[in-house]
């Protein structure tokens, strides 16, 4: 079975603090693939970053980072000196070689930033 | 401009009453498939397509039927609404028909309100 879980529900920081949302997953699968989507208020969903199972390297785009462990089955996603802009709903995704018709997602971790 | 594409955006309707939600990408895509979104739950796989006139159950499929007459088409169909499936739905699709590495790309999403 695979599963996704962001126990984080809802996080909220000043703006400029670093803040990191947690991924945990679940999979027997070797081969998967990871995904972080961001929901701004406007409700749209916006693909942020896709990993796959074999690329362990932590990833950097900007102000946004992705640490992927293996090991504890987690990627995890900090914003440094977060902006108001920031604040939205983000999702990480699971999609696993073997049901690669399934998405799982996880419950969404709600990030607000205050000025 | 790549995109996809959801109507209505929003929907009130009473129970009972049939609807259909649309769904068009204008990329080519092999794959498509519908979610909905429920607070606290995330994005719930409905149905997915992997091909025209290939569609299988997601994890919550009950309620709900497809059809994909066309590559470019994927309508979800409420033959017989009820407030439980009150909800925000979005439609994705991806480039192949096997998944995997591909990124997906959602529509706006459509809230539905069933009264």
């Amino acid at each position: 079975a695979q599963k996704v879980t962001q126990a984080q529900t809802e996080i909220s920081v000043v703006e400029k603090e670093d803040v990191t949302l947690d991924c945990v997953y679940e999979t027997r699968d070797t081969t998967y693939y990871l995904f972080w989507y961001k929901q701004p208020p406007s409700g749209e969903l916006v693909f942020l970053i896709r990993r796959n199972s074999f690329d362990e390297q932590n990833e950097i785009s900007g102000r946004y980072s992705w640490n992927f462990q293996k090991s504890t089955s987690s990627f995890n996603f900090t914003i440094t000196a977060s902006q108001v802009v920031d604040s939205a709903v983000y999702f990480c995704a699971l999609r696993g070689y073997s049901s690669a018709s399934k998405i799982i997602f996880g419950s969404g971790t709600r990030l607000s930033i205050r000025p | 401009e790549a995109q996809v594409t959801q109507n209505p955006r929003y929907l009130i309707t009473v129970t009972g009453k049939k609807l259909t939600v649309t769904c068009s990408q204008n990329m080519n895509h092999e794959y498509m498939s519908w979610y909905r979104q429920d607070p606290g739950l995330g994005l719930r796989q409905i149905y997915y397509s992997m091909n025209v006139e290939v569609t299988d159950k997601g994890d919550v499929p009950e309620g709900y039927k497809v059809s994909r007459k066309e590559k470019r088409n994927f309508p979800l169909i409420l033959e017989s609404p009820s407030p439980n499936q009150t909800s925000l739905y979005f439609c994705a699709s991806s480039p192949t028909r096997s998944g995997g590495a591909d990124t997906q790309y959602f529509g706006p999403g459509t809230r539905l309100t069933v009264l």
